[in-house]
């Protein structure tokens, strides 16, 4: 099984409406990343989590590390077409060399 | 200030033919990856770097080799090009990890190489 899963898998929500992405870990999370990519482009950073229980926000993304530290959400609050793309949550588990990746959240955002 | 650089953008290779594909960093980070991206699905690590002359595998390492002679180079290496290859490759590079302050250990990736295995 998969190391890092995220939910859903795709998502289609109407322009305005909110949203949640979810990343699970089987492992201890000491550090989580959260990144967007537009489709056959490169990767933008968005926040990253160390803290059990930290919250960061940027413009209208919202993301939490839960306190167990094996959890982490990422929120859009009145989504845009400009938020569509993928978002791939990334971890450090163990090694703190690598961060490994979840298999990604595809987001259309309908007018 | 170029950050990470890729080339090429785009290849197409015949089957068992070999290939580098070329990562350069101008921001003195230590740490260095390649990852692969396959349609539809998200980053997997294929070698990963802490430092010159230091390497080590990922999750996918079979089918390729990686070098790490300077701190700015991290050139990867397919040798005899298979299908199962055809991918978007990604090279990333950080300055470190769980560095607190304003190192936050992300990293910063460069524009992918599109690679083609008929």
């Amino acid at each position: 099984s998969q190391e890092l899963e995220q939910s859903p898998q795709s998502l289609i929500v109407q322009e305005g409406k909110n949203l949640t992405i979810n990343c699970t870990s089987s492992k201890t999370l000491y550090g989580l990343y959260w990144y967007k990519q537009k489709y056959g482009e490169g990767l933008i950073f968005l926040m990253m989590l160390q803290k059990g229980g930290e919250e960061k926000s940027h413009e209208k993304i919202t993301a939490k590390l839960d306190e167990k530290k094996q959890q982490s959400s990422l929120h859009i609050t009145a989504s845009q077409p400009s938020h569509a793309g993928i978002y791939l949550c990334g971890a450090l588990t163990g090694t703190a060399s690598k961060l490994t990746f979840g298999t990604g959240t595809r987001l259309q955002v309908t007018l | 200030n170029a950050g990470v650089t890729q080339t090429p953008k785009f290849r197409i290779l015949k089957i068992g033919q070999s290939m580098t594909l070329q990562c350069t960093q101008d921001m003195n980070h230590n740490y260095m990856y390649w990852y692969r991206q396959d349609p539809g699905m998200g980053l997997k690590l294929i070698y990963y770097s802490v430092g010159a002359g230091i390497t080590d595998k990922g999750e996918v390492p079979n089918g390729y080799n990686v070098s790490r002679s300077t701190t700015e180079d991290f050139p990867l290496r397919l040798e005899l090009a298979a299908p199962s290859q055809t991918s978007v490759y990604f090279c990333a590079s950080s300055y470190s990890w769980l560095a607190g302050g304003a190192n936050t250990g992300e990293l910063f990736f460069g524009e992918g190489s599109r690679l083609t295995v008929l």
